[in-house]
């Protein structure tokens, strides 16, 4: 089965930096990816990780630990439009397992 | 724009009625996938194809619920005697097997709502 835990809730200031945790404990990984999805549209990609350490990608940065089955989504120079529900999910095979989301609310 | 379209984007039934949604999937992609999503969770996976063929189905799939996508390019999914229990977004996503990533990319979903 898969298991994957992220914050429910989320607040930050307009130009702060919020990072967002993802621990998982799945069976089969090839991959974890981070959505970002605006409530009732759909998620769009952000990032990928596959192996251990940081991507960047402007002002958004993912970080991956498989032997500690952790990642976590760095969000920096918050803007409004940031909030949103940030979604984990693990690939296994090529079907996605997601996490619940973390709904970030970004404050003036 | 994401490129996958999913039509309807609302759709409101009475308990009992059949609907039928469909996926237009990124042209070039190979890989579609349907995923149910309910407030406040992420979306669960539901099927899977490669080309025509349906590869997978979930355990959350009952059989009420069946998916075709008869040529290999568009998908419908099809909801038999819906239950109220049935209303979520139900979302599409492609992606190109052996491409970068294999990103799967998602439509905007279709909202359905079983009264």
């Amino acid at each position: 089965g898969q298991n994957i835990d992220q914050p429910t809730e989320m607040t930050a200031t307009e130009g702060a930096i919020v990072q967002i945790n993802c621990t998982y404990q799945t069976s089969g990984f090839n991959g974890l990816f981070w959505y970002q999805q605006h409530a009732g549209e759909a998620p769009t990609f952000l990032s990928y990780n596959v192996l251990d350490g940081l991507e960047e990608k402007g002002r958004f940065s993912s970080f991956l630990s498989r032997s500690k089955g952790y990642s976590y989504l760095l969000l920096k120079e918050l803007q409004m439009k940031d909030s949103a529900s940030y979604l984990c999910a693990v690939r296994a095979d090529y079907k996605l397992s997601f996490g619940a989301g973390t709904t970030v609310t970004v404050r003036a | 724009d994401t490129g996958v379209s999913q039509d309807p984007r609302h759709k409101i039934t009475k308990r009992g009625q059949n609907v039928t949604f469909r996926c237009d999937p990124i042209s070039e992609h190979n890989r579609l996938y349907w995923y149910r999503q309910t407030l406040g969770q992420g979306p669960e996976f539901l099927t899977y194809f490669q080309n025509e063929a349906q590869l997978e189905k979930s355990r959350l799939l009952s059989d009420r619920f069946s998916a075709e996508r008869p040529k290999g390019s568009f998908s419908t999914l099809e909801i038999q005697r819906t239950e109220q229990g049935d209303s979520a977004m139900y979302l599409c996503a492609s992606s190109l097997a052996g491409g970068s990533k294999e990103t799967q990319y998602f439509g905007p979903g279709t909202r359905l709502l079983v009264l």
